[in-house]
C-alpha cells in the first residue's frame, strides 16, 4: 500500500480537463510544499512535470497544473491531448525516516 | 546533453550482491545530490536512497536500510548502489535520479533509463 493515494485510473476526451488527486497526511503533502508530478509512458522513465506543488520545468506545457489543500495535491491537465495518456506519479517530501514517499499511480487514459 | 546512464542490472540468487553504477554526463556532478529510485514489475515507484552533493548526508528507505549502501565518486561522475542480501521483493527496475539542487528536499529532475534487478533462484 503506497503512501499517498492517487485514485487508479481517470480519463478525458481531448480538449477537456481532468484533474488527478493525491491524498497523504500533514506529515507528508500537508507539512510541506515539497509535492512533486511525474509523467511516465509504458517502458520509458519518469518525467518530472511540477516540482514545489505548483512549478513547472522548463519545457513543460503549460497545460500542466499543480495545486495543494491541506493533505491533498492535484495535477491538472488542461485540453488533453492524446499524448498525455501516461501513467502519473505524485510524489511528496516526508518527516518520516523514509525521505520521500510516491502515490501508487493513476493511469490517464484520453478517451 | 544532461544524461544519466544505469548499468550492472542481472539475475541474482536470493541472499547475493549486486553492484549498480549511475554515470552523469552534460552537467556538473559534483553540484547535484543523488537518489535511486525502484519501480516493481507492473507496480509504482519507491524511493530507495538518497546522497549528498559530498556524501556526508545519506538516507535510506526503511526496507533497503543495512541492506544497501549509496555512495558516489564525484571525480568520475558516478553513482553507485551496493546492494547486499538480495530478497525476492527487490526485483525491479531501479532508477538513478538527479535531484533538482543540493537539498534531499529538491524533486527528481533528470531520470536514467534504469537498469533491470532480478532476484531468483
Amino acid at each position: 500500500q503506497s503512501a499517498l493515494t492517487q485514485p487508479a485510473s481517470v480519463s478525458g476526451s481531448p480538449g477537456q480537463s481532468i484533474t488527478i488527486s493525491c491524498t497523504g497526511t500533514s506529515s507528508d503533502v500537508g507539512g510541506y510544499n515539497y509535492v512533486s508530478w511525474y509523467q511516465q509512458h509504458p517502458d520509458k522513465a519518469p518525467k518530472l512535470m511540477i516540482y514545489d506543488v505548483t512549478n513547472r520545468p522548463s519545457g513543460v506545457s503549460n497545460r500542466f497544473s499543480g495545486s495543494k489543500s491541506g493533505n491533498t495535491a492535484s495535477l491538472t491537465i488542461s485540453g488533453l491531448q492524446a499524448e498525455d495518456e501516461a501513467d502519473y506519479y505524485c510524489s511528496s517530501y516526508t518527516s518520516s525516516s523514509t525521505r520521500w514517499v510516491f502515490g501508487g499511480g493513476t493511469k490517464l487514459t484520453v478517451l | 546533453e544532461v544524461q544519466l546512464v544505469e548499468s550492472g542490472g542481472d539475475l541474482v540468487q536470493p541472499g547475493g550482491s549486486l553492484r549498480l553504477s549511475c554515470g552523469a554526463s552534460g552537467f556538473t556532478f559534483r553540484n547535484y545530490s543523488m537518489n535511486w529510485v525502484r519501480q516493481a514489475p507492473g507496480k509504482g515507484l519507491e524511493w530507495v536512497s538518497y546522497i549528498s552533493i559530498n556524501s556526508g548526508t545519506i538516507y535510506y528507505a526503511d526496507s533497503v536500510k543495512g541492506r544497501f549502501t549509496i555512495s558516489r565518486d564525484n571525480a568520475k561522475n558516478s553513482l553507485y548502489l551496493q546492494m547486499n542480501s538480495l530478497r525476492a521483493e527487490d526485483t525491479a527496475v531501479f532508477y538513478c535520479a538527479r535531484a533538482s539542487g543540493s537539498s534531499s528536499r529538491n524533486a527528481f529532475d533528470i531520470w536514467g533509463q534504469g537498469t533491470m534487478v532480478t532476484v531468483s533462484s
